[in-house]
């Protein structure tokens, strides 16, 4: 069975860093196109970032240079690294899993909830 | 990468059929046939409803169906059931591989 566990979530301050952690079950991580999709509180979905099976990775405009996605094959888990963060980043975090890298999300975690507050 | 514009709510009652339609532009809807759709139940993950315009995965209901014209990629959803109430969101394969989604639409089933 197909499974991604999200964590690392929590609050912190604007300015701050914060790495989250999807572990991967059913499927292996590096064969596959893997993504990062937030959820502002009471908002709709926004793409963040991907890391395709080649390794190259994508960014939204709204994280370029403050956000790193990256994976640990051995563990067979995606992160993210979150620095400066600010207000607006406030949100649930997702990582998906994208079949052929077109945007094809057949399986979620179930999020972790990062919160940019002082 | 400006959201793809969906209405903010769409209702129907049981039986019947409703259209979400998803807004976009020459650069993403209109020039990539990579248009998905996601439901989402609150406090839920989102589940993968269409893919490239109006393929279904698996398991999908064939209820759900999808179109593209022009600019504009449209969610069917025939014979409402109670529990297709739900936000839907529309999303779109962009340049540079990168991906953007609409703001979602709220379907009540009365």
């Amino acid at each position: 069975e197909v499974q991604l566990v999200e964590s690392g979530g929590g609050l912190v301050q604007p300015g701050g860093s914060l790495r989250l952690s999807c572990g991967a079950s059913g499927f292996t991580v590096s064969s596959n196109y893997m993504s990062w999709v937030r959820q502002a509180p009471g908002k709709g979905l926004e793409w963040v970032s991907a890391i395709y099976s080649g390794g190259d990775t994508y960014y939204a405009d709204s994280v370029k240079g403050r956000f790193t996605v990256s994976r640990d094959n051995s563990k067979n888990t995606l992160y993210l690294q979150m620095n400066i963060l600010r207000a607006e980043d406030t949100a649930v975090y997702y990582c998906a899993r994208d079949l052929v890298g077109w945007g094809w999300f057949d399986a979620w975690g179930q999020g972790t909830l990062v919160t940019v507050s002082s | 990468q400006s959201a793809l514009t969906q209405s903010a709510s769409v209702s129907g009652s049981p039986g019947q059929s409703i259209t979400i339609p998803c807004t976009g532009t020459s650069s993403d809807v209109g020039y990539f046939n990579h248009v998905s759709w996601y439901q989402q139940h609150p406090g839920k993950a989102p589940k993968l409803m269409i893919f490239d315009v109006s393929d279904r995965p698996s398991g999908v209901s064939n209820r759900f169906s999808g179109s593209k014209s022009g600019n504009t990629a449209s969610l069917t959803i025939a014979g409402l059931q109670a529990e297709d109430e739900a936000y839907y969101y529309c999303s779109s394969f962009i340049s540079s591989n990168t991906l953007v989604f609409g703001g979602g639409t709220k379907l009540t089933v009365l």
